[in-house]
């Protein structure tokens, strides 16, 4: 079936830095785009970033991440990841790696891995 | 980007329908057919539970439905069941080729 698999969250200081992963399975993840959202303690979703199928050329973040953020992809990997640097306390969340179905569609969920930032 | 409007709650009994409204902008809602909605049950995965405005994903009941009028989008369950008490998410597509989601409606089944 149809599978995403997110790790690589934990505790980390502010500043600090981690690499999340989302392994994919049972779909061609090649042919997707893909992106992941986050939801902070107490809080809604949050979208974070997207990247474009294929060789991931495009690449979009949300204001609130941009610029300490970076997305990528292995299609031979089956894997997206998500490089987060200069962590702030109001990163910490869940993060969740989705499928996108098409534009108007998040359409495949991980379960998430939690990311908390804290001294 | 500001998060779009919803609810912060709304409630029903088992049987009623109940409307979810999800208002954005010109920049988001208003102009794209690219907003879809989310049934999420804390500490599970987030499911999709409609696509594109309307399409109802397969597996998916036909008590849930969704619309769009000008900046506001809206869901609607019919025959509301205790299963579908849980947290409901909007998101749309954005004029700056980015996403925003909704604040967040709570459903409670009387």
């Amino acid at each position: 079936q149809m599978q995403l698999v997110e790790s690589g969250g934990g505790l980390v200081e502010p500043g600090g830095s981690l690499r999340l992963s989302c392994a994919a399975s049972g779909f061609t993840f090649r042919g997707y785009y893909m992106t992941w959202i986050r939801q902070g303690p107490g809080k809604g979703l949050e979208w974070v970033s997207y990247i474009s199928r294929d060789s991931g050329m495009t690449t979009y973040y949300a204001d609130s991440v941009k610029g300490r953020f970076t997305v990528s992809r292995d299609n031979a990997k089956n894997s997206l990841y998500l490089q987060v640097n200069t962590l702030r306390t109001e990163d910490t969340a869940v993060y969740f790696c989705a499928r996108m179905g098409g534009w108007g569609a998040f359409d495949i969920w991980g379960h998430g891995t939690m990311v908390t930032v804290s001294s | 980007q500001s998060a779009l409007t919803q609810p912060a709650s709304v409630s029903g009994s088992p049987g009623q329908s109940i409307t979810i409204s999800c208002t954005g902008a010109s920049s988001d809602v208003g102009s794209y057919n690219y907003v879809s909605w989310y049934q999420h049950h804390p500490g599970k995965a987030p499911k999709l539970m409609i696509s594109d405005v309307s399409n109802r994903p397969s597996g998916v009941s036909n008590r849930f439905s969704g619309s769009k009028s000008g900046n506001t989008a809206s869901l609607t369950i019919s025959g509301l069941q205790a299963e579908d008490e849980a947290d409901y998410y909007c998101t749309s597509y954005t004029s700056s080729s980015t996403y925003v989601f909704g604040t967040g409606t709570k459903v409670t089944v009387l």
